[in-house]
């Protein structure tokens, strides 16, 4: 079955730490992987997306995320954590030849002062 | 300015009465697609759209009609809304190939 796991419901950084956030996927297709970031009240804003090639990605708001197919995993990161960076991350799985997208849960970023 | 636009924004209810909540995108986008979003659950994808005319179930789709009679408009219709049909849904859209979806602001929902 397809599916994605977050496994973190929610995690706290410090401001100014580094952050990594969890995402693993299970799909029988060549997948296309996506983070999305959604701010209270708001609608989700594409952070970055892989579809092939460098499996290092680079996205919006200095974030990246690093695809391992032998872990089935597309971790997001950001070197240093800003206080506007708090929000709900979403990752996605898309097939490359179709049209239905998974999401997994979430996961809550709060940002400590 | 390109954008996902739904209506209403928020939405009180009752058990049974018909209901449609509007999506329009100006970006001249193929695809588009609806989601419900609970608590724990991330977004759940309802119907989705190809193009005018063609559109195909989601995951949780129960209860739910849409319909793509033309490339900017993909409403979603609840015939009979429920109670568990309580939730925030966001419509989306993108080009076909791209598949980077673009989100509209949400539309809230409550049945009572």
């Amino acid at each position: 079955a397809q599916s994605v796991t977050q496994p973190d419901i929610h995690i706290t950084v410090s401001e100014g730490a580094s952050l990594e956030l969890r995402c693993n996927y299970s799909y029988g297709a060549t997948p296309y992987l996506f983070w999305y970031v959604q701010s209270p009240g708001q609608g989700l804003q594409l952070l970055l997306k892989y579809f092939s090639g460098d499996t290092l990605v680079q996205g919006i708001k200095g974030f990246e995320a690093e695809f391992k197919r032998s872990q089935s995993s597309f971790n997001l990161r950001k070197p240093s954590v800003h206080w506007s960076d708090a929000a709900e991350y979403f990752c996605a799985v898309g097939a490359a030849g179709g049209f239905k997208t998974i999401f997994g849960a979430g996961t809550r970023l709060f940002v400590k002062a | 300015e390109a954008q996902v636009t739904q209506n209403p924004r928020y939405l009180i209810t009752v058990t049974g009465k018909k209901l449609t909540v509007t999506c329009s995108q100006n970006m001249n986008h193929e695809y588009m697609s609806w989601y419900r979003q609970d608590p724990g659950l991330g977004l759940r994808q309802i119907y989705y759209s190809m193009n005018v005319e063609v559109t195909d179930k989601g995951d949780v789709p129960e209860g739910y009609k849409v319909s793509r009679k033309e490339k900017r408009n993909f409403p979603l219709i609840l015939e009979s809304p429920s109670p568990n049909q309580t939730s925030l849904y966001f419509c989306a859209s993108s080009l076909t190939g791209e598949k980077t979806q673009y989100f509209g602001p949400g539309t809230r929902l409550l049945v009572l």
